[in-house]
């Protein structure tokens, strides 16, 4: 099994700033990792997939980079409603598996 | 406009069972493989299971296997999940979710709103 492992569990940032979130995997999952927002009470929301690629009405100031075993998410100018948990996921085999999660807090 | 609507949460003593559906409505169910993922309250993310478009292959997360079964009816548009041998630590909101394709290498596209499982006494 794929472990995903993101860090840092939280970060603590202001509105306008820079937010980098890591996530690592055991081993190679190529390009098939995703990100996700997910807000209190929520269902998930995809931001990125392919690593890189934004989802239909993701704003560009959310960016992903990676491939391979380390994946980055980028939000580039922290807005309120981006206060938030994003999940990492690998999706590439039938046992896919999530990261812990990153909650970044104001 | 692609929904899904998650039904059959409930609280039910350890041991028991509980089958969870899935509505599917806005895209050609047939075509697409499922899954469910769960969250246990304050604790992130966790893949369940996954089936294919056709039902005719299914894979389980180590934890529930064995336990869980999850199927598909695509003449009535809905995914379920046969819940036995219910534990504590399976307490969560189970959310069912559309993958971007037929098989099981793909994106969770979409998600429904979830549905709250309590296994308590």
């Amino acid at each position: 099994e794929i472990v995903l492992t993101q860090s840092p569990g939280t970060l603590s940032l202001s509105p306008g700033e820079r937010a980098t979130l890591s996530c690592r995997a055991s081993q190679s999952v190529s390009t098939y990792l995703a990100w996700y927002q997910q807000k209190p009470g929520q269902a998930p929301r995809l931001l990125v997939f392919g690593a890189s690629g934004r989802a239909t009405g993701v704003p560009d100031r959310f960016s992903g980079s990676g491939s391979g075993t380390d994946f980055t998410l980028t939000i580039s100018r922290l807005e309120p409603e981006d206060f938030a948990v994003y999940y990492c996921h690998n999706y590439d085999s039938s046992r896919r598996t999530f990261g812990g999660g990153t909650k970044v807090e104001i | 406009e692609v929904q899904l609507v998650e039904s059959g949460g409930d609280l039910v003593q350890p041991g028991g069972s509980l089958r969870l559906s899935c509505a599917a409505s806005g895209f050609s169910f047939s075509d697409y493989a499922m899954s469910w993922v769960r969250q246990a309250p304050g604790k992130g993310l966790e893949w369940v299971s996954i089936i294919t478009s056709g039902g005719g292959r299914t894979s389980y997360a180590d934890s529930v296997k064995g336990r869980f079964t999850i199927s598909r009816d695509n003449s009535k548009n809905t995914l379920y999940l046969q819940m036995d041998s219910l534990r504590a630590e399976d307490t969560a909101v189970y959310y069912c979710a559309k993958l971007e394709g037929p098989s099981f290498v793909g994106l969770l596209n979409y998600w429904g709103q979830g549905t709250l499982v309590t296994v308590s006494s």
